[in-house]
């Protein structure tokens, strides 16, 4: 009974290189949820998603951050052209389409993204 | 918009002693209250919540939290601690007008460390 998968759980990139951070939600999940966690702070509230739709992107970056969740396999997110400031803890989340109170979802272990 | 502050950045703690850590956070909607913990090297997982009816939640594993909408707070408690409770410690919002999974935008505090010694 897998929980939410997220790869790598340590990424390593020098400034200008490109980040693809991946997940798969829980078994029957339909709802993507992408946190960033800054150094001292708490996580913030990226993207969400569903099946190939992008329902809530405000906290996305509006530069060289993207995210897609396609019919077939796992949710992507995409930083191209990587600063330092980048360098953070990414956390995806899921919920099932129906059935779970507003606000339960099921988190990965983490993305950790440092930028040399 | 919402924020939420957990004033203390790291509690620490000896074993069986009690504990609190606060919560309070700021909102000019109505809004569900979370608590989520997150172990080492762990995802996070929640705790309790608060959605509606009793101001008094509790987890199966001796945590409690009140929701105090006069004060804004909703302050975490135990009253005997184990070294296993070790963990970093999430307060968490969400707007109670959003629809559906809309609910899963959550508006985070900036954690609390719990280290319980020994």
């Amino acid at each position: 009974n897998a929980g939410v998968m997220q790869n790598p759980r340590h990424l390593v990139r020098r400034r200008g290189q490109e980040a693809r951070l991946r997940c798969s939600p829980m078994k029957g999940h339909s709802h993507v949820y992408w946190y960033r966690q800054l150094p001292e702070e708490g996580l913030k509230f990226m993207v969400y998603l569903q099946k190939e739709n992008i329902i809530d992107e405000s906290g996305m970056p509006k530069e060289r951050f993207s995210a897609e969740f396609p019919k077939e396999g796992p949710s992507i997110l995409r930083i191209q052209q990587v600063v330092r400031g980048d360098s953070a803890a990414y956390f995806c989340a899921s919920s099932p389409a129906r059935g779970r109170p507003a606000g339960e979802l099921f988190f990965g272990e983490g993305s950790r993204l440092t930028v040399l | 918009a919402q924020s939420v502050t957990q004033l203390d950045s790291q509690v620490p703690v000896f074993e069986e002693a009690p504990v609190e850590l606060r919560c309070n956070y700021s909102s000019s909607v109505s809004v569900y209250l979370f608590w989520y913990v997150q172990y080492p090297n762990q995802g996070l997982q929640l705790l309790l919540k608060y959605l509606s009816g009793s101001t008094l939640v509790e987890s199966i594993n001796g945590f409690e939290a009140e929701f105090n909408k006069s004060q804004t707070s909703f302050h975490l408690r135990k009253p005997s601690v184990h070294i296993s409770d070790t963990a970093e410690y999430f307060c968490a919002v969400s707007d109670r007008s959003l629809r559906g999974n809309q609910g899963g935008k959550l508006i985070f505090g900036q954690g609390t460390e719990l280290s319980v010694k020994p």
